[in-house]
């Protein structure tokens, strides 16, 4: 079993949707969530971190962690067409920093 | 600039030979941590130093090897390099600092084989 999991997609959406991305790990020692975003051929960058279960909101992006079920989620409000990307959902704890496959989106206008 | 600097931005080598790619983590940060990226890939975890101690292995050929150095560079040897080996490598280098948490990456080095 990998120790992060993410849908691949491809996931395509109209803009100004409401864009759900999700990745389930199985560790429990991990300690902090992060998403990052990938354009094409560039270093990812990292849009957010989270260390407890709860919400953290960042402008049009929101992280989600449910610690008791291992379930990480990012939310894009008012998708726009900048926002195609590889989003990639990474986690963290003693040293350790682990990535999901990434999940590739297309905002459609 | 993110912090993180990578040297060569790209390498095109021939087949069977030897390269070295370079890494300069963000102020601070005493981690590193290499990835392969090939066409259309996730990120595959190679190896990870720290304060120029080798932590963790992922998926790393014995063809490849890399150190930290006593200021905190490091460097990835790529040998004997086959076709398959052309991929975008990135190092990353991160955790806590100025209030925030997270691993910033550089812009990567490019390698070709042909």
């Amino acid at each position: 079993q990998k120790e992060v999991e993410q849908d691949p997609g491809p996931l395509s959406v109209p803009e100004g949707a409401i864009v759900s991305l999700n990745c389930t790990y199985s560790n429990s020692a991990f300690q902090y969530f992060m998403w990052y975003r990938q354009y094409s051929r560039k270093g990812p960058e990292l849009l957010m971190y989270t260390y407890s279960s709860g919400n953290k909101e960042d402008g049009r992006f929101t992280a989600q962690v449910d610690k008791s079920s291992k379930y990480i989620s990012l939310f894009i409000r008012d998708s726009q067409p900048s926002d195609s990307a590889t989003y990639l959902c990474a986690v963290s704890g003693n040293e350790k920093l682990t990535f999901g496959t990434g999940t590739r989106l297309t905002i459609i206008p | 600039d993110s912090g993180v600097t990578q040297t060569p931005k790209h390498l095109i080598t021939a087949t069977g030979q030897r390269v070295t790619l370079r890494c300069s983590p963000r102020s601070g940060d005493l981690s590193v941590y290499w990835y392969q990226q090939s066409l259309d890939q996730g990120l595959q975890f190679l190896i990870q130093y720290y304060n120029g101690e080798e932590r963790a292995k992922g998926n790393i050929l014995e063809r490849f090897s890399a150190q930290q150095f006593p200021d905190l560079h490091s460097e990835l040897n790529l040998s004997s390099l086959e076709l398959g080996d052309s991929a975008l490598y990135f190092c990353a280098s991160g955790g806590w600092q100025g209030g925030s948490y997270g691993y910033t990456f550089g812009s990567g080095t490019r390698l070709t084989v042909v």
